[in-house]
Order: C-alpha cells, then sequence, then structure tokens
C-alpha cells in the first residue's frame, strides 16, 4: 500500500532563517507531488505541484521554493522566513492530476 | 480564479441529518472531491463526484449538479465523531493541466 511521510510535525523557526520540509512517498512510482498552505481561517491553498522528477510549478509567488531530487520525494524550502509564512503546510500525492490526492500528516509551522 | 463557496460553521444533534453545500463555477470544472479534517489533522479523502447524481458510500452521501455548479454532502446519524471540517474540492483543467481549488471548509460541530 502507498504511504506519505512528512516531517517534522512542527517546527518553530525565527524570521529569517531558513526552512527545510521534506516528504516522501512509498508504495508508487512517478506519482503526482503537491505542497499545500493552510493558513488560520483560509482555504487550503496550492503551493507546488510536480508530475516528475525536477519538474515544478509554483502557483503562488512568494519566497517559498520547491524542488522534486527523486521520483519520491518533495522537498519544500525557503533561504529567509518571513511571519507570514506560518501555517499548517501538507504534502500529498496523486495517481494523476484527476484522482483524489492523499495528505501527509502535516506540518505545523510557526515563524516568531 | 475559481471561486469555491462552502458554508463557515455549521451545528447539528447527535443522530440528525446534515447537509453541507458547496457551489463552484462551472467553467473548466472535471470534478468535486469532499474531504474530512479533524483539528490539527490532515484532510482525508471521502468521495469524488464527476457525473451529476448522488453517490452513497455508508453515512456519507455526496450530490452533484454539473449544470447548477452545486454538490451537497450528506452526513446521517451523525456521530460526535463526525465534529470536524469538511472541505469541498473542485478540479479543473485548462491549458494541458489540472488543478484542485479547495473551499475554505465547513466546520461542523455535533452536540449531544
Amino acid at each position: 500500500s502507498q504511504t506519505i511521510h512528512q516531517w517534522p510535525a512542527t517546527l518553530v523557526q525565527p524570521v529569517g532563517s531558513p526552512l527545510s520540509l521534506e516528504c516522501t512517498v512509498e508504495g508508487t512510482s512517478n506519482p503526482n507531488l503537491y505542497w499545500y498552505r493552510q493558513a488560520a481561517g483560509r482555504g487550503l491553498q496550492l503551493l507546488f505541484y510536480s508530475v516528475g522528477i525536477g519538474q515544478i510549478s509554483s502557483e503562488v509567488p512568494q519566497n517559498l521554493s520547491a524542488s522534486r531530487p527523486q521520483d519520491r520525494q518533495f522537498i519544500l524550502s525557503s533561504k529567509k522566513l518571513l511571519l507570514s509564512d506560518s501555517g499548517f503546510y501538507l504534502c500529498a500525492w496523486s495517481p494523476s492530476m484527476w484522482t483524489e490526492a492523499f495528505f501527509g500528516q502535516g506540518t505545523r509551522l510557526t515563524v516568531v | 480564479g475559481q471561486n469555491i463557496d462552502q458554508p463557515t460553521e455549521m451545528t447539528a444533534t447527535e443522530g440528525a441529518i446534515v447537509q453541507i453545500n458547496c457551489t463552484y463555477q462551472t467553467s473548466g470544472f472535471n470534478g468535486l472531491f469532499w474531504y474530512q479534517q479533524h483539528a490539527g489533522e490532515a484532510p482525508t479523502f471521502l468521495s469524488y463526484n464527476v457525473l451529476d447524481g448522488l453517490e452513497e458510500k455508508g453515512r456519507f452521501s455526496s450530490f452533484l449538479s454539473r449544470s447548477k455548479g452545486y454538490s451537497y454532502l450528506l452526513l446521517k446519524e451523525l456521530q460526535m465523531k463526525d465534529s470536524a471540517s469538511y472541505l469541498c474540492a473542485a478540479l479543473y483543467s485548462g491549458a494541458g493541466s489540472y488543478q484542485l481549488t479547495f473551499g475554505k471548509g465547513t466546520k461542523l460541530s455535533v452536540i449531544p
């Protein structure tokens, strides 16, 4: 069966510090991968998605970036965090773009 | 953008039936997902509607009307554990890609 791992579960980082969140998927190959952010009182916002290694599409301009160095690994990064980057970050995968997505457990990021 | 509208909050009694509505823009629409999200946790997939009509899955049912840009999630025999946010998400296609757009979620509180 397929599983998705996302870590860490919680993170407190100072403003201006770097960020690296990692997500891996097991039990499938060539998944579509996604990074979402859920801010308080707002819906899930798609940040990045990837249909293959090295292929990243950005949905929202910001100081975050994503990379897919391996087929089942998706990384969300920032060089300098802002207070507004606080939120609940969710990695997800789907077999294709038109099927349901399966979410990781999420990372609650607090920028202080 | 593709606005997804659903009520912010609802309250219902244990054992009752509740209907959560969702409206969406129809241009480029391909399908409608419902997810359940307990506080502090990742969303979990509930249902996916592509064609008009009602899809029943145990105590949960989901309805879609493509022409009206309307869907609802019906929860029967409510249990306390059904207290959660319910996310409506519409799948759109365009320019050779697909995009899943989430609503802000409906927070359902089940009371004794």
